[in-house]
Parts: structure tokens; sequence; C-alpha cells
């Protein structure tokens, strides 16, 4: 069974840059695209953009600017900085893996990113 | 970006209801649609994917139709564990879409 978990500081100051990892187990990070999402409390989602095991991406452009996403194969772990943060960035974030029908099949539990000072 | 725009936003049901969920894409994604469930304080579980294809492991009460800009999710005889949220998600283009949700309430 896949599993992911996100990790990351849970408050980051504005201007600075936010950064998760994303930890695959029971499967290969290999032959996927990775996603992440994020939710605003009481809000919906918002897609972030994703990453294929190679290192091809793709980006929301109203994020593209801010946004890099990297893999690391060896360690089975992908990765997401967003730049510059205000608090309108404070949000849950989820990292997923996208499945069949391009559309993501397993979750992380979601942590919770506080943008403040 | 291709706008989804689900309804209602928000449904009162009873145990044994059935529901249905639409969702409107502003664009024409094929089958390119999934749906999502959410219940509070954990991550959106995926029930359907390609508009109709049920998800390993979901119940048969769920289904998906519809094809090009109109899509529907239906709950036949709700279970209390089906109160939740529910998105649509297009996967047709970048970048992804998603719906502003509907709740699922109980009456």
């Amino acid at each position: 069974q896949v599993q992911l978990q996100e990790s990351g500081p849970g408050l980051v100051k504005p201007s600075e840059t936010l950064s998760l990892t994303c930890t695959v187990s029971g499967g290969s990070i290999s032959n996927y695209y990775w996603s992440w999402i994020r939710q605003p409390a009481g809000k919906g989602l918002e897609w972030i953009g994703r990453i294929y095991a190679s290192g091809g991406t793709n980006y929301n452009p109203s994020l593209k600017s801010r946004v890099t996403m990297s893999v690391d194969t060896s360690e089975n772990q992908f990765s997401l900085k967003l730049s510059s943060v205000t608090a309108a960035d404070t949000a849950v974030y989820y990292c997923a893996r996208d499945g069949r029908g391009a559309t993501s099949d397993y979750w992380g539990q979601g942590t919770l990113v506080t943008v403040s000072s | 970006d291709i706008q989804m725009t689900q309804s209602p936003s928000s449904v009162s049901a009873s145990v044994g209801d059935r529901v249905t969920i639409t969702c409107r894409a502003s664009q024409d994604i094929s089958s390119w649609l999934a749906w999502y469930q959410q219940k509070p304080g954990k991550a959106p579980k995926l029930l359907i994917y390609v508009a109709s294809s049920l998800q390993s492991g979901v119940p048969s009460r769920f289904s998906g139709s519809g094809s090009g800009t109109d899509f529907t999710l239906t709950i036949n005889s709700l279970q209390p564990e089906d109160f939740a949220t529910y998105y649509c998600q297009q996967a047709n283009s970048f970048p992804r879409t998603f719906g502003l949700g509907t709740k699922v309430e109980i009456k």
C-alpha cells in the first residue's frame, strides 16, 4: 500500500520560503507524477503543480513564479518550495500521486503551514 | 483555466436517500473528470476517475456519468459514512482545477 507523508515547518514568516517534503513508502517514486495541492481553512482545493520522477514539471500559472518542485529518487521523496509567502499562502498542503486518469489516487494526510511573523 | 461549477453547494439528505451532484466544466474536457470525497480534517479520497470508473475499494453505491461539459455523481442509498464534502476535478488540461465542493449533510 502506497503511503505519503508530508514534512516541514508549520510556521513560516512572510516573505520567506515555504519548504515541504513528501516521503513515499510502500512503492517506488519512479514512473509516476507527484502533485502538491493546498487547501486554506474552510475553503476548496487548489492544485499547485506536479513533478515526474525524471524531473519534468507542470505548475499552476498563478503560482509559477514562486514555485519550485524537485524529486530525489534515491530517497523516494519529492519537494515543494514556495517563495515570498504571504498570509494568503496559509493552508493545509497535501502531496499526492497521479494515478489512473491523471487523478490523485494516493494522498498524504496533509500538513498545516501558517504564514505569520 | 477551466472553471468547474458544482451544484448544489450543499444538500440535506437522509440515510437511504439517493443523492445527485452535478459538475459543469467551462469547456469540453471529454471524460477527464474525477470525483473526491473529503471528511473534516482528512485528505480527499478518490472515488471516480475518467468520469465513470470506480476507484478500487469504493462502494458500488457511488457512480459517475457524463462527458464533455456535464457530469454527475450519484450516491445510491446514502450511508452514515457518506456525509462529507464532494469535489469534482478536471484532468484535461493544466492547471488542474476543482469545483468548490458540495456538502452532503444529514437531514
